[in-house]
């Protein structure tokens, strides 16, 4: 079946420091890759968003990169502040037929001061 | 509250209770979807539905049970038959993208913990 692997499930990293997480999706119909950071006790939270269509978006510190052929996609987040500590989770869907997300497994990251 | 809200925010389920969860939208979103999130397995999806009558099973639906007379409502019933049902649930909207996309992504409620008692 689809499924979205995530990688690494822990990540620390000084503060100051990039922080990067990999996804691989299976289902090759995705174009539509989402990121959710999800504080302790909290609701997810959409972050940063990628289609299909193009290979790298970036907002401010985070940025996400996009290679369909290895269906890979990955955010990288820069100059890392104790309150990027969170849970990240990728995910891939589709934007036409079936309207859900399949999300990968999470990523703890934890930024030390 | 974000425009879904989940309730209760706590629920205690006794053995052979079925239970009730409520979610509401009011963000006109025509797709609702119930995830189970367990602690290192991430997000999986029990039920969505993409239309108000109309839902679907996703990874993990046996013993739950949906319904969607409504289009802001989107209630999750975990039966007697749901083994392990303590776990931390979560409700999600999105805008349906086949009316054109717009890349919002998913809204989720604030969550309902259920522990069996």
């Amino acid at each position: 079946g689809e499924n979205v692997e995530q990688h690494p499930s822990t990540l620390s990293v000084q503060e100051g420091d990039s922080a990067v997480i990999k996804c691989t999706y299976s289902d090759s119909a995705s174009n539509y890759f989402p990121w959710y950071k999800q504080e302790l006790g909290k609701r997810p939270q959409l972050i940063i968003d990628i289609r299909s269509n193009v290979g790298e978006k970036k907002d401010q510190r985070i940025a996400v990169t996009l290679n369909k052929t290895a269906k890979h996609f990955s955010l990288h987040i820069t100059e890392t502040q104790p309150e990027d500590s969170a849970v990240y989770f990728c995910a891939a869907g589709r934007t036409s037929g079936t309207y859900k997300y399949i999300f990968g497994t999470g990523t703890r990251l934890k930024v030390l001061a | 509250d974000g425009g879904i809200t989940q309730s209760p925010k706590y629920l205690f389920r006794k053995e052979g209770q079925n239970v009730t969860l409520s979610c509401e939208q009011n963000l006109n979103h025509d797709a609702m979807y119930w995830y189970r999130q367990d602690p290192g397995q991430g997000l999986r999806l029990i039920y969505y539905s993409q239309i108000v009558n109309d839902f679907q099973k996703g990874d993990i639906a046996e013993g739950y049970s949906v319904s969607r007379e409504k289009k802001e409502s989107f209630p999750l019933t975990v039966t007697s038959a749901q083994k392990n049902p303590t776990a931390f649930y979560l409700c999600a909207s999105s805008i349906d993208p086949g009316q054109g996309f717009r890349g919002y992504g998913y809204t989720f409620g604030s969550g309902t913990r259920l522990t069996v008692v």
